[in-house]
């Protein structure tokens, strides 16, 4: 079953805390993305790898960090240094190329 | 930086009704992406433009690129229930980047 996997949906954690977010793919695709989704804000660009052991800061990278030490899985870490981590977080893929992204179902994130 | 401006930002409309949402670039588009949402999940993707004056079609849904490369219009016929969400358009950010950026969204509510 192809896909991209996001784990967990929903996740809690208190203030101050580090959070890793999960993201898996198994489509073979080179290019791996993160974006923060605010209410009216659209999605907005955190990192960006577009191949293994590499990785690019997007617009937003600041409190966050990534790895891609595996073609197939690029997580996330929200530290205690992102001021507002409350959001919606999705994880995206793509051949490489012209060509469309392809997104995971999302984890929200309710920092307490 | 390359910005994609939505309108309208939100949509309300009676089952059965056109609508139309428009997609507005300060620089020229190099791959213009139509997007899906429901609330809380991943994005879907419904078509991607390229061409100057290109116009793709799935189901009730049409987008159009202009001859400019600048705009691009959703146009959905009859709408039904099913066509509410979040639509976004994405778009390259120069030409051969293939780094995204995207509009903030167009909500459509569509009462039966």
């Amino acid at each position: 079953d192809g896909g991209i996997t996001q784990s967990p949906k929903y996740l809690f954690r208190k203030e101050g805390q580090n959070v890793t977010l999960s993201c898996e793919q198994n489509l073979n695709h080179d290019a791996m993305y993160w974006y923060r989704q605010d209410p009216g804000q659209g999605l907005r660009l955190i990192y960006y790898s577009q191949i293994v052991n590499d990785f690019q800061k997007g617009d937003i990278a600041e409190g966050y960090s990534v790895s891609r030490e595996k073609k197939e899985s690029f997580p996330l870490t929200v530290t205690s240094a992102q001021k507002n981590p409350t959001a919606f977080y999705l994880c995206a893929t793509s051949p490489g190329g012209p060509d469309t992204q392809y997104f995971g179902p999302g984890t929200r994130l309710t920092v307490l | 930086s390359q910005e994609l401006e939505q309108s309208p930002q939100s949509l309300i409309v009676q089952e059965g009704k056109n609508l139309t949402i428009n997609c507005t670039s300060s620089k020229t588009l190099y791959g213009l992406y139509w997007y899906k949402q429901k609330y809380g999940e991943g994005l879907i993707f419904l078509m991607m433009l390229q061409k100057g004056g290109e116009e793709k079609s799935h189901e009730k849904i049409t987008a159009k690129l202009d001859e400019k490369k600048q705009q691009s219009s959703l146009h959905i016929t009859a709408s039904q229930p099913s066509h509410a969400g979040i639509y976004l358009c994405g778009a390259d950010r120069s030409g051969g980047s293939y780094i995204p950026t995207f509009g903030r969204g167009t909500s459509l509510i569509v009462h039966p």
